[in-house]
């Protein structure tokens, strides 16, 4: 049962263009993670948000953090080709396994 | 960083065979590992979490008898599928927790194609 709600499905954009995904739930998370996955490969960790309302930037990628800490959102500015991916969000609770978002898949076309 | 590698990266079997997928920690000791199934176009899916020594607990769903989990060592955990069908085609990626469980690595995964 997925328990994490991601939007869009599918995102097709020029590159320069500014974009936000979405991920939420109906319960809350002890702490979220964002991965990005390539064809082919696994995924690889961007970020993780614990504290409700947390902002973290990871160069032109912006996380932020409900602060009821039910959801989450990814804006990316100006966006380039080798941004294309899968975007998974995670949800994680203490030591049990990550349960995945399903996912956001975003081209960047030049 | 902590590595997670898997092998084979991608096989190709027919069906009826058993194939064998390894997912080692490189530079920790792996006290849980965790197997994944993706299916193309969709998300990562728990298949089922493997604890070092002891048998591995099932997702609801995933036959345990069809997909044998093995723990042997903190390095290593294997994934047979035994008897594979068109069907079973999917990339398997596995992750692994150290001491704490606080962060899972991934694998690089694993493409199953079963003609």
């Amino acid at each position: 049962t997925q328990l994490l709600e991601q939007s869009p499905q599918f995102l097709s954009i020029q590159e320069g263009e500014n974009l936000t995904v979405y991920c939420n739930s109906s319960s809350v998370f002890s702490s979220l993670q964002w991965y990005r996955q390539e064809p082919g490969e696994g995924p690889v960790l961007l970020v993780t948000v614990v504290t409700g309302g947390e902002v973290k930037k990871l160069k032109r990628l912006t996380f932020q953090f409900g602060d009821a800490r039910k959801d989450s959102s990814l804006h990316i500015t100006a966006a380039q080709p080798g941004d294309t991916g899968l975007y998974l969000c995670a949800k994680k609770s203490g030591n049990t396994p990550l349960v995945f978002g399903k996912g956001t898949r975003l081209s960047v076309i030049a | 960083g902590a590595v997670v590698s898997q092998h084979p990266s991608r096989v190709i079997c027919k069906s009826g065979t058993s194939v064998k997928i390894e997912c080692r920690s490189l530079d920790f000791q792996a006290t849980t590992m965790f197997w994944y199934r993706q299916f193309p176009k969709q998300s990562l899916m728990l298949m089922a979490t493997s604890n070092e020594g002891s048998k591995a607990t099932y997702e609801q769903g995933v036959e345990k008898d069809k997909f044998l989990i093995n723990h042997a060592s903190l390095t290593l955990s294997t994934l047979t599928v035994t008897s594979a069908h068109p069907e079973d085609s999917s990339f398997y990626i596995c992750s692994a927790t150290g001491e704490g469980g606080d962060t899972q690595y991934f694998g690089p995964g694993t493409r199953l194609t079963v003609l």
